[in-house]
């Protein structure tokens, strides 16, 4: 029930391509959803966040679609770049808590 | 500067040897938290602090693993009689607010520590 399913685990686009990570849960009891971009060698840094009572958040070139009822959400990156190439983690908490985590989608952007 | 440092930045150890991580939060965050990052893989929990309490340990994977916050800030893991499964990287973040409340809830990571156990 704490799991948080990732895919796909590797990803290639090319620039100016949109760029799509799917991530599903299984704890309704969630309240936030965040994305996590990390580059190697560096802690993951809050890309964008979304709670469950909004279907869609929209920062710049970087959008969360939320699916309640199927317990699913997205990241699509729009117009990747190859400066966008790092892992990006889903992640669901409840109240603040404890994150847990997706196991992560390594994406890299062809110029 | 302003974000959560660690240190250090890197660990080689023998096994069966101690070490010390070393998280500095952000200044006035309340809530602390220690997550192990194996190679390829997310984060996992280890334990969470509010101010100077350990409220959640759950995740520490053995009786090896010691996280302490005394005066509320400043964070130390440590691990004794390391082994070849602690090698990973520990990452520490903070956040403002406190388990529980509404509001942001943004945890705001270090560069994190790389253990690597011979």
């Amino acid at each position: 029930q704490q799991q948080v399913k990732q895919s796909p685990q590797s990803l290639i686009v090319q620039k100016g391509g949109i760029s799509i990570i799917n991530c599903a849960y299984e704890n309704t009891a969630f309240d936030y959803f965040p994305w996590y971009q990390q580059f190697p060698g560096k802690g993951p840094a809050l890309l964008i966040a979304i709670r469950p009572d909004v279907s869609e958040k929209k920062e710049g070139r970087f959008t969360i679609s939320f699916n309640k009822s199927a317990k699913q959400f997205s990241l699509h990156i729009m117009d990747s770049q190859p400066g966008d190439s790092a892992t990006y983690f889903c992640a669901a908490s409840r109240r603040n808590y404890q994150l847990i985590w997706g196991a992560g989608t390594k994406l890299i952007i062809k110029p | 500067g302003a974000g959560v440092s660690q240190s250090p930045r890197y660990k080689v150890a023998k096994r069966g040897q101690d070490v010390a991580l070393r998280c500095d939060p952000i200044s006035g965050h309340v809530s602390l938290f220690w997550y192990q990052q194996a190679l390829g893989q997310g984060p996992e929990f280890l334990t969470y602090f509010q101010n100077e309490a350990q409220l959640d340990k759950s995740g520490l994977p053995s009786d090896r693993f010691f996280a302490e916050r005394p005066e509320g800030s400043v964070s130390t893991l440590k691990i004794q009689r390391t082994q070849q499964e602690d090698s990973a990287v520990y990452l520490c973040a903070s956040s403002f607010v406190t388990s529980g409340a509404a509001g942001s809830t943004e945890q705001f990571f270090g560069p994190g520590t790389r253990l690597t156990v011979l």
